[in-house]
């Protein structure tokens, strides 16, 4: 079974940009959370999908965005880049909210 | 505010060696409180998760503790090996919603 898998494992953006960050849960997973995670912060919640709804938000601008599709699939959306958007995004799936999460390897994002 | 607080911030043991990281937590209601392992640069892998009428759990040599009358976890290292520098985070459950501890980092030296 292939565990969650998160696209592109490193990416370099200039301030200002935007990026798509994209995320496969395990099959027959429907819960989908992302995360932000920097040495300095730890991780952070950013929001939580079930079902094509979000569920959970975290304390986060409006700059960041998701969304799910039928498939479970999740994207992550981050306009006008900052310097400080720098660290690592990682994506979980769970079957359940309550259930083990899953997480994924997580993309690189490095803001120039 | 719900938190999950972790000790020590990072510790050093020699290989052989046994060690013991603690969660404190003041989150509520609880669901469960879950132990994962974080290689650098790499996504958490889960250890343990443990619900409030579990006060033990063992994956291979990591157990874990619960003590949820004095929100209290531990996570005990046997015989450490090299392959368990990492960071450990101890995660809290509770009202649909995760709460994380800022991590242990261990470093095993041979």
């Amino acid at each position: 079974k292939a565990g969650v898998t998160q696209t592109p494992r490193y990416l370099i953006k200039t301030r200002g940009q935007q990026v798509t960050l994209s995320c496969s849960p395990i099959s027959g997973h429907r819960s989908v959370s992302w995360y932000q995670q920097t040495p300095g912060q730890g991780l952070q919640f950013l929001f939580e999908y079930f079902s094509e709804t979000q569920r959970n938000k975290g304390n986060f601008p409006g700059r960041f965005s998701g969304r799910q599709f039928s498939n479970s699939r999740s994207e992550m959306n981050v306009s006008t880049l900052e310097l400080g958007d720098s660290a690592l995004y990682l994506c979980a799936s769970s079957l359940l909210k309550e259930d083990r999460a899953f997480f994924g390897q997580g993309t690189r994002l490095t803001v120039v | 505010k719900n938190q999950v607080e972790q000790s020590p911030q990072s510790l050093i043991i020699l290989e052989g060696k046994n060690c013991t990281l603690q969660c404190n937590y003041t989150v509520s209601p609880f669901s469960n409180l879950r132990w994962y392992k974080q290689d650098t640069g790499r996504g958490p892998v889960s250890l343990t998760i443990m619900t409030f009428s579990e006060n033990t759990k063992s994956n291979g040599r990591y157990t874990a503790t619960l003590d949820a009358d004095t929100k209290q976890s531990s996570l005990h290292i046997t015989a450490s090996q090299l392959s368990d520098s990492a960071s450990y985070i101890c995660v809290v459950s509770g009202d649909y919603k995760l709460s994380f501890g800022a991590g242990t980092t261990v470093t095993v030296r041979a």
